[in-house]
């Protein structure tokens, strides 16, 4: 079936650190990968996204690029920042029914 | 503003006690979608509609119920809660079911005793 794994967390790192999360998945067909990211008390919000294999997301200095031979969508960040602590989902778009599924979550912890 | 709107934020209530947790927007979205979140387990699924009077099970309905009259209201019934139900519940929605991205409310963080 369609799923997606990500690095546990929490992950903690001090500012202007890079940061790499780690996403791997698994479907059937050519899915849309996505970054989602939710601050405290808020909901989701589309951080980046890659609708095809070799497409790079790319925003806020966040990017991730489609694998489709390793079947990743790693996240990565040069220098991360205090307002960058969240936690961060990594989701796969399948056609059927238009369902978005996703990974468990990662926090991230950014200390000044 | 663009936005879909939970309600309540927060809510503690008592088995059995049937409850209704109001979802809407204001994009004239045609997909919309209940979602719940649990530590370790990510976001999943309870129900989605693709358009009004159109709903159907996602990966988690037991205990839940949806309607869809209007298109921009998607609210969220629990008939009957049980503890097993104490989550974080997102409402989303979309302008159909293609990869757009989804918009999420704040969250509603229930709790049932």
């Amino acid at each position: 079936g369609n799923s997606v794994t990500q690095m546990e967390g929490p992950v903690t790192l001090s500012e202007e650190a890079f940061l790499t999360i780690n996403c791997t998945y698994t479907a059937t067909g050519y899915p849309s990968l996505f970054w989602y990211v939710q601050y405290p008390g808020e909901g989701l919000q589309l951080l980046l996204k890659a609708t095809k294999a070799d497409d790079k997301g790319s925003n806020k200095g966040f990017e991730a690029t489609y694998r489709k031979e390793t079947t990743s969508f790693h996240l990565e960040k040069g220098s991360v920042q205090v307002s960058d602590s969240a936690v961060y989902f990594c989701a796969l778009h399948v056609n059927q029914g238009g369902k978005l599924i996703f990974g468990q979550g990662t926090e991230l912890s950014v200390k000044p | 503003e663009a936005q879909v709107t939970q309600n309540p934020r927060y809510l503690i209530t008592v088995t059995g006690k049937k409850l209704t947790v109001t979802c809407s927007q204001n994009m004239n979205h045609e997909y919309m979608s209940w979602y719940r979140q649990d530590p370790g387990l990510g976001l999943r699924q309870i129900y989605y509609s693709m358009n009004v009077e159109v709903t159907d099970k996602g990966d988690v309905p037991e205990g839940y119920k949806v309607s869809r009259k209007e298109k921009r209201n998607f609210p969220l019934i629990l008939e009957s809660p049980s503890p097993n139900q104490t989550s974080l519940y997102f409402c989303a929605s979309r302008r159909g079911p293609n990869n757009s991205p989804l918009h999420f409310g704040n969250g509603t963080r229930l709790t049932v005793t």
